[in-house]
């Protein structure tokens, strides 16, 4: 069974320029999730996707982050304009009941 | 409100050593928690996880966490260090919806 993937793996980028993060969950995770790691702090959550509705998006940091899940499969997570501080890595992760998430291997990006 | 406090955020035993990662936890609901690990270059990776059950609770690895209620604690022990233990921890807590709450992470260095 294949895992959660992300892509791209590393992007480095302008500030003031566009980024579109994606995940591809575990097949048949209804359960998709966003994480952001900032400058070695902790994990924090963005937020939840239940199918194609967002359950929870109150990690959101601001309007420039625009996440998707159209048709309730993959997810983009869109940041524009980028700034300096949404250097990171962008975890995903998926599940299928309400406990264990698995996480795919992380976005790393840069914006200089 | 849910958080987790790693203490130390590098840890350096020998090979053969015993480790003993810090984990204590805040929680307004009975708690399931989490030990995730990070290798090099990898995505997060479930090590165990506590879920009301028994309050020892085995991973993998050889990696083993007890829960204990009355110090809001949830260690990561294992009794002998192998070279490749070296990685990332993470201790996490969830919410009754599906939020993770992480700590800020240990890195584990194994000596020779």
């Amino acid at each position: 069974e294949a895992g959660v993937t992300q892509f791209p793996s590393h992007s480095v980028i302008e500030k003031g320029q566009t980024v579109t993060l994606r995940c591809d969950p575990i097949s048949g995770h209804d359960n998709l999730y966003w994480y952001r790691r900032v400058m070695g702090k902790e994990i924090k959550f963005l937020l939840h996707f239940v199918k194609e509705s967002k359950q929870d998006e109150s990690g959101m940091p601001n309007n420039r982050f625009l996440a998707e899940r159209t048709g309730g499969t993959y997810s983009t997570l869109k940041v524009q304009p980028a700034e300096l501080e949404d250097s990171g890595v962008y975890f995903c992760a998926s599940s299928h009941g309400a406990e264990t998430q698995y996480f795919g291997p992380g976005t790393r990006l840069l914006v200089l | 409100a849910q958080s987790v406090t790693q203490l130390g955020s590098h840890v350096s035993v020998s090979e053969g050593a015993l480790v003993l990662l810090r984990c204590n936890y805040s929680s307004s609901v009975p708690p399931y928690l989490f030990w995730y690990v990070q290798y090099p270059n990898q995505g997060l990776q479930l090590l165990l996880k506590y879920t009301s059950a028994a309050t020892l609770v085995k991973g993998i690895n050889g990696f083993e966490a007890e829960f204990k209620k009355s110090e809001t604690s949830f260690h990561l022990t294992k009794p002998s260090a192998h070279m490749s233990d070296a990685a990332e921890y993470f201790c996490a807590v969830i919410s009754n919806f599906n939020k993770f709450y992480f700590g800020s992470g240990t890195k584990l260095n194994v000596k020779p």
